[in-house]
């Protein structure tokens, strides 16, 4: 079945030590994107990619960083994790933009 | 794009219809009313989309307001497994600047056995 795969579903890192996160996908979709979603809160967009074009969010931090080295497989770089930045990180794809999105499992990351 | 007014929580008795409203007042003509929903500790599913017309597919019918301002997610016979929290959003379609879903607080649908 096409899908999006991240790995790992969960992933502990310390404090300042950096951390990627991976997410693939079969469905040859244009557009992926990195959500990051905190305890009982909803999910909040952090970057996008358009085939090679990057987008970042205005209120993403600087500390956020992302790859897209070919059409499957998308990164996500946190390069100096804080306590703040525990959540669980969802990667999406969509074939254009604006279309409906398909999300992957997530990953939770826990900072120690 | 537009704001999107939910109720926070909702029960529902198994195998009865669920219907979840979502108040849209100051939707624009060129936006669409998608519904997400996210089952515990799994990532967001999509689960239907529209305009102007109802719609239906085999997940549940989305039922728009002749004025847009509100719609009506329903699932026809709720089961244990729809337990999730469900998000209404308004959003342009095909858009090159307006990509991102912006989920707002959603709706948490517990079904009852």
């Amino acid at each position: 079945d096409a899908m999006v795969i991240q790995n790992p579903r969960y992933q502990v890192t310390q404090f300042g030590k950096p951390v990627t996160l991976s997410c693939s996908q079969t469905l040859n979709h244009n557009v992926m994107y990195w959500y990051q979603q905190k305890s009982s809160q909803a999910p909040k967009l952090l970057f996008h990619y358009y085939d090679k074009d990057f987008n970042n969010e205005a209120d993403t931090p600087d500390n956020f960083q992302s790859r897209r080295p070919n059409t499957s497989f998308c990164f996500l770089d946190i390069r100096s994790p804080g306590l703040g930045d525990a959540a669980m990180y969802l990667c999406a794809t969509s074939r254009e933009k604006g279309g409906e999105q398909y999300f992957g499992p997530g990953t939770r990351l826990t900072v120690t | 794009d537009a704001k999107t007014t939910q109720p926070p929580s909702m029960d529902c008795a198994e195998g009865r219809a669920a219907n979840l409203p979502c108040n849209h007042s100051t939707i624009s003509g060129n936006e669409y009313v998608y519904w997400y929903r996210q089952i515990h500790s799994q990532g967001p599913q999509y689960i239907i989309h529209g305009l102007k017309n109802n719609e239906t597919n085999e997940m549940a019918s989305l039922i728009i307001t002749e004025d847009r301002k509100s719609s009506t997610l329903i699932l026809p016979h709720a089961t244990l497994r729809d337990t999730a929290v469900y998000y209404c959003i308004v959003r342009v379609s095909r858009s090159s600047s307006a990509s991102k879903i912006i989920f707002g607080s959603g709706t948490r649908l517990s079904i009852r056995p």
